[in-house]
């Protein structure tokens, strides 16, 4: 089983709508949470950052993270044809080093 | 603005050939990764370092090496390339480890 678990998707919504993203993972120990945004022949790019539990807001989205359940999520309000990318969640534990525990990302399409 | 950059975009290498892929980030960051990413897969860890001249495996270090001689410079080794290594490689850089991490926009290596 691997430590994060993505939906890879694609996922299609028509132009407006709102997305959820998803991953749930299994290390009881990762407390730093993000989320990562990727387009087409690009490197990723830091989209939100939160540590332990409970939500973030920034402008469109928000980033929700459930301990308890061990599930986080990306909300995407108002959802544009620029917001078509792959959405990468990221984890990492408080202790332990440098290393980042990466899903498989989930490709994202928003219709005009 | 934090800016990491990958020597190259492209590139395609016969097998058995030795490859070298540069990285270099402008905003004095004690550390480096470098990662794979494949379809399906996610970001999977190969090598990082945390200071100059010092280096770390990550999850698949097997036909690769690294070279860290400078601190915003750090170089990926593919020994002697194989088919098995078409990847996209992604470079990222790092303040600490409670800092998140910044990429570079990949190289897409095809090796025939």
């Amino acid at each position: 089983q691997k430590e994060v678990e993505q939906d890879p998707g694609p996922l299609s919504v028509p132009e407006g709508a709102i997305v959820s993203l998803n991953c749930t993972y299994s290390n009881s120990a990762f407390q730093y949470f993000m989320w990562y945004r990727q387009y087409s022949r690009k490197g990723p790019e830091l989209l939100m950052y939160t540590y332990s539990s409970g939500n973030k807001e920034d402008g469109r989205f928000t980033a929700q993270v459930d301990k308890s359940s061990k599930y986080i999520s990306l909300f995407i309000r108002d959802s544009q044809p620029s917001d078509s990318a792959t959405y990468l969640c990221a984890m990492r534990p408080h202790t332990g080093g440098f290393k980042t525990i990466f899903g498989a990302g989930t490709r994202l399409f928003v219709k005009a | 603005d934090v800016k990491v950059t990958q020597s190259s975009r492209y590139l395609v290498k016969r097998t058995g050939e030795k490859v070298f892929l540069e990285c270099v980030q402008d905003m004095d960051h004690e550390n480096m990764f470098w990662y794979r990413q494949d379809p399906g897969l996610g970001l999977r860890l190969i090598y990082f370092s945390y200071d100059v001249k010092m280096k770390e495996k990550g999850d698949i270090p097997e036909g690769y090496s690294v070279s860290r001689e400078k601190k915003e410079r750090f170089s990926l080794i593919l020994e002697s390339a194989s088919t098995n290594q078409t990847s996209m490689y992604l470079c990222a850089s790092q303040t600490e480890p409670t800092d998140t991490q910044y990429f570079g926009p990949g190289t897409r290596l095809t090796v025939l």
